[in-house]
């Protein structure tokens, strides 16, 4: 059965600070790994990731995949009260057309 | 990318009671996802609903429970059945998105049960 865990699950820091979030999953014939804002209801997408080694960056936010070890992660740096979120990391099979997520980690930024 | 229309936003129902919750896609897609997330967990997949076939249901789902429309290759309905206080939960319809975007997810609703 397809896994994804997350840590941490919850993590408060600072205004400025510079934050690393992990997501290790087992997965039947991995196709892409995904990350997820959600502030109130909807996820908002973050990134897709296929390729292991392939740093994708928007902003301040950054994201790499390791297919060897079987984990992602996501870094933000200078981070800013508006990042303050549930952060989902999800993976999807290959032939499988739907997501398997994580428990998430709760980011809170304080100022 | 797709736009997804997700409404009710949110409601509070009473136990026994039946709540329908509709999902417009502004373009045509074939799979519509459905995804229950209970208070403090993750998005777990209901069912996935193809149009002109019945809906496949994940482990632990059952069509009776949460019976899926899906008309045509721009709208579904997922009804939350006799409901009780354990299925007070956020219901979030899902499409894929554009190439390398992942899915897209409706704008959810939150569903409390009384």
């Amino acid at each position: 059965e397809d896994k994804v865990v997350q840590s941490p699950l919850s993590l408060v820091v600072h205004e400025g600070d510079t934050v690393t979030l992990n997501c290790s999953y087992e997965v039947t014939n991995f196709r892409s790994l995904l990350w997820y804002k959600q502030e109130k209801k909807a996820p908002t997408f973050l990134f897709m990731l296929t390729s292991s080694g392939i740093e994708k960056k928007s902003g301040r936010l950054s994201s790499i995949l390791d297919k060897k070890e079987l984990f992602s992660i996501l870094n933000i740096t200078a981070t800013q009260t508006g990042d303050s979120a549930v952060y989902l990391c999800a993976v999807e099979g290959v032939g499988a057309q739907k997501l398997v997520f994580g428990q998430g980690t709760r980011l809170t930024i304080n100022p | 990318s797709a736009v997804i229309s997700q409404k009710p936003s949110r409601d509070i129902c009473q136990r026994g009671t039946s709540l329908t919750i509709q999902c417009q896609v502004d373009s045509q897609v074939t799979m519509m996802f459905w995804y229950r997330q209970q208070p403090g967990q993750s998005l777990t997949l209901i069912a996935t609903a193809n149009q002109g076939s019945e809906a496949t249901y994940e482990s632990g789902f059952v069509i009776d429970k949460f019976p899926i429309s899906r008309p045509n290759l721009t709208f579904s309905t997922l009804t939350v059945s006799n409901m009780s206080p354990e299925d007070s939960s956020i219901y979030l319809c899902s499409v894929a998105a554009a190439k390398g975007s992942g899915y897209t997810f409706g704008s959810g609703t939150r569903l409390t049960v009384v």
